[in-house]
């Protein structure tokens, strides 16, 4: 049971433009969300995260929205820049800081 | 400031070898310590996460085992590797904030 999915496995933007990657979620009691940014053969660098009593958050050029009703959330990035091709990463969790479960993440390329 | 190791970087196991990968952690103590394995082309799936010493959760059924001998130390086993063992390892660390903070991992290739 996939409770993070990513449904985009891949995602290519212009150097300078915004960059939105979607996460959507089945467990309703997840009550907070983190971003996660990886580069081959390193492990997943913290982004960015948001509080299910929240519905945006924002830090630099990287903003997440999520919609509770909807059980989605997104990252925005603006400008993209060529640095941020990467793997990203959505990430959930609830109470108690135990598990955390990821999606399968996107890969975002971020082209001249 | 706090640190977490991984070792080795690259590993190269026959089927039906053991496997034993550590993880230790400075800088922090009590933390919750989680293996993570990344197959290739897929998520990060959680294996097993442990909130003390001696204390093992396991998500998925499978070949491998971890124990958390000490505070800061995390480790992952197997008596007899499969080729579907193969995949890239993660260890991470958390304390009292949301995030938790990962190694560089392992590279584990079974032949």
């Amino acid at each position: 049971d996939q409770q993070v999915k990513q449904n985009s496995p891949s995602l290519s933007v212009q150097e300078g433009r915004i960059s939105i990657l979607n996460c959507d979620y089945t467990n309703s009691m997840f009550d907070y969300f983190l971003w996660y940014k990886k580069y081959p053969a390193e492990g997943p660098t913290f982004l960015i995260s948001i509080s299910s009593i929240k519905d945006k958050n924002e830090d630099g050029r990287f903003t997440v929205f999520l919609n509770k009703s909807a059980k989605h959330l997104s990252l925005h990035i603006v400008p993209s820049q060529p640095g941020d091709s990467a793997v990203y990463f959505c990430a959930a969790g609830t109470g108690g800081y135990n598990k955390l479960i990821f999606g399968a993440g996107t890969r975002l390329a971020v082209h001249p | 400031s706090q640190t977490i190791h991984q070792w080795p970087a690259t590993l190269v196991q026959p089927v039906g070898s053991p496997l034993s990968l550590e993880c230790t952690v400075e800088g922090t103590s009590n933390p919750n310590l989680y293996w993570y394995r990344q197959a290739a082309g897929r998520g990060l799936q959680l294996l097993f996460y442990s909130v003390g010493i001696g204390q093992i959760s396991s998500e998925v059924p499978q070949n491998l085992s971890a124990s958390r001998p000490q505070d800061r130390q995390f480790i992952l086993s197997s008596k007899k590797l499969l080729l579907s063992d193969s995949g890239f390892y993660l260890c991470a660390w958390r304390e009292v904030t949301v995030e938790a903070f990962f190694g560089q991992g392992t590279r584990l290739t079974v032949v």
